[in-house]
């Protein structure tokens, strides 16, 4: 299995709600990231997470709440969010870099997000 | 930190006709570098890889240099052909301590195939 999966792949939401994206992947990957890309943009880092732990955040705005409740499954909730926010949010996964010949970065298909 | 730059912004070939796409990078500790092609709705693919220990790479029609003294890597796709068109985008990375890869990507280059 060399998939991330990743749900639902659309989501409209208004400012008041609270919703989450999920994401799983069955390849052993230890780290798991959170991107968000915009139109005809790179994707843009926002939350790392490595062996279940938070690495990195972005500076990411405290509406996203990253979750990795074990070491297959990623969670993004999502809170009181702002138009400018709808993107496609896309998670990957990676082995650990560390590891001669690794550091491929599998992304799943995203969930595109629509704040109304 | 990393920086990492992508020319062309838009590239448009005739069916056939060659394609390049060049980045540069700034870290010296990066050692892995994707290439991805991401078609419109979907998500980033990777078509080919390169890494530091490694000047040159092919996979069929696509091809990928490295040049490390200069800090530069491009990508050749050769006998392009209309399902090429797409974005691409180059990335830099290299591991952290912590385990994961940290990538840095470049803005994209849309091209374009014409038939």
């Amino acid at each position: 299995d060399t998939e991330v999966t990743q749900t639902p792949k659309h989501l409209v939401m208004g400012m008041t709600n609270k919703k989450s994206l999920k994401c799983e992947q069955h390849m052993g990957h230890r780290a798991m990231y959170w991107y968000k890309q915009k139109a005809k943009k790179p994707p843009e880092l926002m939350f790392v997470y490595s062996y279940e732990k938070l690495s990195i955040n972005e500076s990411v705005p405290s509406r996203f709440s990253p979750e990795c409740p074990n070491s297959s499954l990623l969670n993004l909730h999502l809170h009181a969010l702002q138009p400018e926010d709808s993107a496609l949010y896309l998670c990957a996964s990676s082995q650990d870099g560390r590891l001669p010949r690794t550091g491929e970065l599998f992304f799943g298909e995203g969930s595109r997000l629509t704040v109304l | 930190g990393e920086n990492v730059e992508q020319h062309p912004s838009t590239l448009s070939v005739q069916e056939g006709d060659s394609a390049v796409i060049k980045c540069t990078y700034s870290d010296s500790a990066s050692n892995y570098f994707p290439w991805y092609k991401q078609e419109l709705g979907k998500r980033p693919q990777l078509i080919i890889d390169i890494r530091s220990n490694v000047g040159e790479k092919k996979d069929q029609r696509i091809a990928v240099t490295l040049n490390k003294t200069a800090k530069h890597f491009s990508l050749h796709i050769t006998e392009t052909q209309p399902e090429d068109s797409a974005v691409y985008f180059c990335a830099a990375s290299s591991p952290r301590t912590l385990g994961f890869n940290k990538f840095y990507f470049g803005s994209g280059t849309k091209l374009n195939v014409k038939p």
